[in-house]
């Protein structure tokens, strides 16, 4: 069965710092693999997905997160951090189209002005 | 733009009662999952669809919880008799579940709290 590893409960950086929050993920073959994030009280919204072809992927909000199938890594990335970027970030994996999605237990990423 | 409708939004209930949550998936979606977000797990997968069918409902406690699509436009969880420890928010999502859309829409939840 899949799982997701998020290592990083909470994470802090400064507005406009650079951003990586980390996935590692467990599964056999070439995984689904998404990045949600969840502002307070809100619903979760996907940011970017993968499936196949270009390893690095591009999403919503000015995020990107690149496959590394070597390391079982899905990283998501943002060269520069907004005061609304502040929310919990979910990692989540697939085993296939047809199949559940399992989420990571989250980070928290607060912004320091 | 299109959404995931579940109600009530909130929900507080005594131990003991029965609980029904309702989720209204995105027209044309044919897979509906159920999910449970406490502090402590996460989120956990409770239960999902495929054109109504049940796929997977491991993720459930049997003895109190059932999941049902009446039909394509609503999806019910039910808890009976619900317990201070189902206390949680509940979400739906609904996609296509094939390579269309593969990322799930999610709803805004319902928060439970059983006391």
């Amino acid at each position: 069965a899949q799982s997701v590893t998020q290592p990083d409960i909470h994470i802090t950086v400064s507005e406009g710092a650079s951003l990586e929050l980390r996935c590692n993920y467990s599964y056999g073959a070439t995984p689904y693999l998404f990045w949600y994030v969840q502002s307070p009280g809100q619903g979760l919204q996907l940011l970017l997905k993968y499936f196949s072809g270009d390893t690095l992927v591009q999403g919503i909000k000015g995020f990107e997160a690149e496959f590394k199938r070597s390391q079982s890594s899905f990283n998501l990335r943002k060269p520069s951090v907004h005061w609304s970027d502040a929310a919990e970030y979910f990692c989540a994996v697939g085993a296939g189209r047809d199949d559940k999605i399992i989420f990571g237990k989250g980070t928290r990423l607060h912004i320091l002005p | 733009d299109a959404r995931v409708t579940q109600t009530p939004r909130h929900k507080v209930t005594e131990m003991g009662q029965e609980v029904t949550m309702r989720c209204q998936p995105i027209l044309g979606h044919n897979t509906v999952f159920w999910y449970r977000q406490t502090m402590m797990q996460g989120l956990e997968l409770l239960a999902y669809f495929r054109n109504r069918a049940p796929l997977d409902d491991s993720g459930m406690p049997k003895d109190r919880f059932s999941a049902e699509m009446p039909d394509a436009t609503l999806a019910t969880l039910k808890i009976q008799p619900s317990e201070p420890r189902d206390s949680a928010v509940y979400f739906c999502a609904s996609g296509f579940g094939d390579d269309r859309d593969h990322g799930y829409t999610f709803g805004s939840g319902t928060r439970l709290t059983v006391v």
